[in-house]
């Protein structure tokens, strides 16, 4: 089936560094992939939309250019969280589109960022 | 924007008995109805889906209901196991600007004792 692969599963980083997360569809391509994050004991928000080749769409309340998203290839997105600050630590979770349906949608397994 | 609420937030039965979790939704143009189950520390999985068109839908233990009428989905889990324990999220899905967005409800944590 369709697999998601998200790395680092964890990280730790130390205020005002950037810290890069990878999402890659492994055995599908995904024009389309989200970002998502998680407080403790939340359900998922919606960040961003990344579209392959093409600029991703933010949600209200995002700033752009602290989370940066790179959708270079039909296989692998990026968060670049940048100028990371205590605040940022929340658990950061993809999903891509499978490609066959306009309906399924798979999960990477997360990453959970911690900014000391 | 869709708004999805779920409800219990919190959920214990006993091993074999059955749970049933409720959420509504907003948004008519809504299309797709996903359920998720998210084990700690780990991404979400698709457990069961229902579209608009389908009234029901079952997959051994598993099965969701849709009332578009009154736009509110359930997932029932029968013969509950240990390993059932975890966070499920329902979700509703639209298509705006030709792409699905999804709204996940708050979750809700069931605790199956055995």
């Amino acid at each position: 089936g369709a697999v998601v692969s998200q790395h680092p599963s964890r990280v730790i980083c130390k205020s005002g560094t950037s810290v890069k997360i990878e999402c890659r569809s492994l055995d599908f391509q995904a024009t389309t992939m989200f970002w998502y994050r998680q407080f403790p004991k939340q359900s998922l928000m919606l960040m961003a939309t990344s579209n392959e080749g093409s600029k991703a769409t933010y949600e209200q309340g995002v700033e752009k250019d602290k989370f940066l998203i790179n959708h270079a290839s039909l296989t692998l997105s990026t968060l670049t969280v940048t100028s990371a600050h205590p605040e940022d630590s929340s658990f950061y979770i993809c999903s891509a589109k499978t490609g066959f349906s306009n309906y399924g949608y798979t999960f990477g397994s997360g990453t959970r960022l911690t900014v000391v | 924007g869709e708004n999805v609420e779920q409800h219990p937030s919190t959920l214990s039965v006993q091993e074999g008995d059955s749970a049933v979790i409720k959420c509504t939704y907003s948004d008519s143009a809504s299309n797709y109805f996903p359920w998720y189950k998210q084990e700690l520390g780990k991404g979400p999985q698709l457990i069961i889906d229902i579209r608009s068109n389908v009234g029901e839908k079952k997959d051994q233990r598993i099965a969701v209901t849709l009332n578009k009428t009154a736009k509110h989905f359930s997932l029932h889990i029968t013969e509950t196991q240990p390993e059932d324990s975890a966070v499920y999220f329902c979700a509703a899905s639209t298509s705006p600007g030709g792409y699905q967005k999804v709204t996940f409800g708050t979750g809700t944590k069931l605790q199956v004792i055995p």
